[in-house]
Order: C-alpha cells, then structure tokens, then sequence
C-alpha cells in the first residue's frame, strides 16, 4: 500500500536559516504529492503540491520538487520565519478514481521551531 | 464563502459508548473525507463521501459509519468507544472529479475515558 516517510522532528532553526524537511513515498501508479502544515490549535493548510514527476510545488517562499526516481519530496526554504513554528506533514494522494477527491495518505508530521 | 465547520470541537465520551461528529462542507463541495489523527501522528483516512455515496475506506472497523446528507454536510459516527479512539477527527471538503484542493476543518478532540 501506499505509505509516506517523513524526518522525525521537532527540528530546532535560528531565524533566517535554510530549511530541509526529508520525504519519501512508496505509491503504486503515479501520485500526487504535498505539503500540509498545522499551526497549533488549526486544522491542516495546503501549503504546496506536485501532481507529476519534475513538478516543483512553490507557496509563502516553501518549495519542492516531485522526484520519481529517488521517491522523494522535500520541503526546502531559504530563511524560515519565527512565524513558519507549526507541524508539517507531506501526504501523497493515490489520485481521484470514479469520481470523488484526493484520498490522502500521511507521513506523521515534522515540528518545526523557528526560534530569534 | 463559509470554510469547513465541525462540531462540538471537543468531546469526552466514556468507553462503550457512541459518539456522532459533524461537518459542514465548505459551500459548493460535493466530497467530504474524514481523518482520524492520534496525537504526535498525521492524520489516517477513515472514509470518504462523494455525492451522498461513500467512496472509500481506510483501514477501520465497520463500527466507523458515515453518513452524507443532501446539502453535502456529513456526520461520523462510531459505536461502542474504545480508548484507542482518542484522537483529533478531521473533515475535509473538496470538488469532486480530479486532484482538487481539500479544504480542512479544525477537527473534533475526541477523548474517551
């Protein structure tokens, strides 16, 4: 089945650091991929997404890039705000079948921490 | 254009019993799918509604049913609580027919004692 691997956290930066959050996906077929993120207390937001192999989502300065042949998706931005504390989690969807929306599958989340 | 809604936005059940969440989709969505996330732990796919029929199902017992009214808003139920069944539970609304955006509610905090 389809599942999603995603770097343990909580990931500690200074302000203004790079960022890398690691994932990978086992899929059958050809999924699309993203990047949800929840603020405390909120439910989850799209932050970005790729629905095909070289895709390079981009949002809010986050970016990533859909690569088939290491499986991978991972989050990168240039210099994270203390406004950027909050758990990421990247899902990839098996893609809408007979109708309806994305089924999602979940990685377990990254906290991220963003200290001055 | 109103977002996802879901209520009570906390809940303590006691073992045994049942419990009944609801969601609101957001208008215009014709598909809603529920989560079910632990804590520390991304959310995991418990089924999905599209068009008042249920279009999927993730890996729970049939004592998770579901239901999809009409105006597209749905409710969760689950029978005979377990501890395990603690969890935040997440709706999420989308349009139908196609990688379209799902739109999250806050979720329900289910706590079942």
């Amino acid at each position: 089945g389809n599942s999603v691997t995603q770097m343990e956290g909580p990931v500690t930066l200074s302000e203004e650091a790079f960022l890398t959050i690691n994932c990978t996906y086992t899929a059958t077929g050809y999924p699309s991929l993203f990047w949800y993120v929840q603020y405390p207390g909120e439910g989850l937001q799209l932050l970005l997404k790729a629905t095909k192999a070289d895709d390079k989502g981009s949002n809010k300065g986050f970016e990533a890039t859909y690569r088939k042949e290491t499986t991978s998706f991972h989050l990168e931005k240039g210099s994270v705000q203390v406004s950027d504390s909050a758990v990421y989690f990247c899902a990839l969807s098996d893609g809408a079948a007979q109708g309806g929306g994305n089924k999602l599958t979940f990685g377990t989340g990254t906290q991220l921490k963003v200290e001055l | 254009e109103t977002g996802v809604t879901q209520s009570p936005t906390h809940l303590i059940k006691t073992r045994g019993q049942q419990v009944t969440l609801r969601c609101s989709s957001q208008s215009g969505h014709n598909t809603v799918s529920w989560y079910q996330q632990a804590l520390g732990q991304g959310p995991q796919f418990i089924f999905q509604y599209y068009r008042e029929e249920e279009n999927g199902r993730g890996n729970f017992p049939p004592r998770f049913s579901g239901l999809q009214f009409p105006n597209y808003s749905s409710e969760l139920n689950v029978n005979a609580l377990e501890l395990d069944d603690s969890a935040l539970y997440l709706c999420a609304s989308s349009l139908g027919q196609g990688n379209t955006e799902a739109f999250f509610g806050q979720g329900t905090r289910l706590t079942v004692v």
